[in-house]
């Protein structure tokens, strides 16, 4: 079973709807949570961070964290075709250190 | 500019053939990690550092070495390449885990721009 799992997509949504995006996690030490936007040939960047229960806000991005049933999603209002990328979560799981495990990611394609 | 550098950014060489891909941060992070990523598997980490002389394991380090004797940089050493370690790699920094009332959390990872290995 993979750590953190991802529907790899490809999710297509036209402008201006919300896209969805879910990954679950196995490791029920995990502690924070990213979701990580890359476009192609290009390295990831942080869109939102969580790291409590319940929903966080940034613009036209939610994150949402459940970590009772281990589940975050990224939701993309009015969705626009500069939004077309590899969203990738991740996890950050305390091992004396910490280390981070990414999902494989969702490609999103927007459609003008 | 604050960011994380990567050299060099593509790398054609054979097998074993000793290399070093080296990464700089001028953010004065202490947490360091590279990662390689290949279709279909995501980012994996390879190793990580919470500070200067302080490295570990991630889950794929087979293969490499690092050493963190500087904060700002952070090589990764393939002794003897293979073809299966073609891929491309990132770097990436933070501020590092904090501790505030028991409760943990680490910041956001600053990645650089990728090194594309091939090993022929």
């Amino acid at each position: 079973q993979k750590e953190v799992e991802q529907n790899s997509g490809p999710l297509s949504v036209p402008e201006g709807a919300i896209a969805s995006l879910n990954c679950t996690y196995s490791d029920r030490g995990s502690q924070s949570f990213f979701w990580y936007r890359q476009y192609s040939g290009k390295s990831p960047e942080l869109i939102m961070s969580i790291y409590s229960n319940g929903d966080k806000e940034d613009g036209r991005f939610t994150a949402q964290l459940n970590k009772a049933s281990q589940y975050v999603s990224l939701l993309i209002r009015d969705s626009q075709p500069s939004d077309s990328a590899t969203y990738l979560c991740a996890v950050n799981i305390r091992t004396g250190g910490f280390k981070t495990i990414f999902g494989a990611g969702t490609r999103l394609f927007v459609k003008a | 500019e604050a960011q994380v550098t990567q050299n060099p950014r593509y790398l054609i060489t054979v097998t074993g053939k000793k290399l070093t891909v080296t990464c700089s941060q001028n953010m004065n992070h202490e947490y360091m990690s590279w990662y390689r990523q290949d279709p279909g598997l995501g980012l994996r980490q390879i190793y990580y550092s919470m500070n200067v002389e302080v490295t570990d394991k991630g889950d794929v380090p087979e293969g490499y070495k690092v050493s963190r004797k500087e904060k700002r940089n952070f090589p990764l050493i393939l002794e003897s390449p293979s073809p299966n370690q073609t891929s491309l790699y990132f770097c990436a920094s933070s501020q590092g885990p904090g501790l505030a009332g028991g409760v943990s959390w680490a910041d956001t990872q600053y990645f650089g721009p990728g090194t594309r290995l091939t090993v022929l």
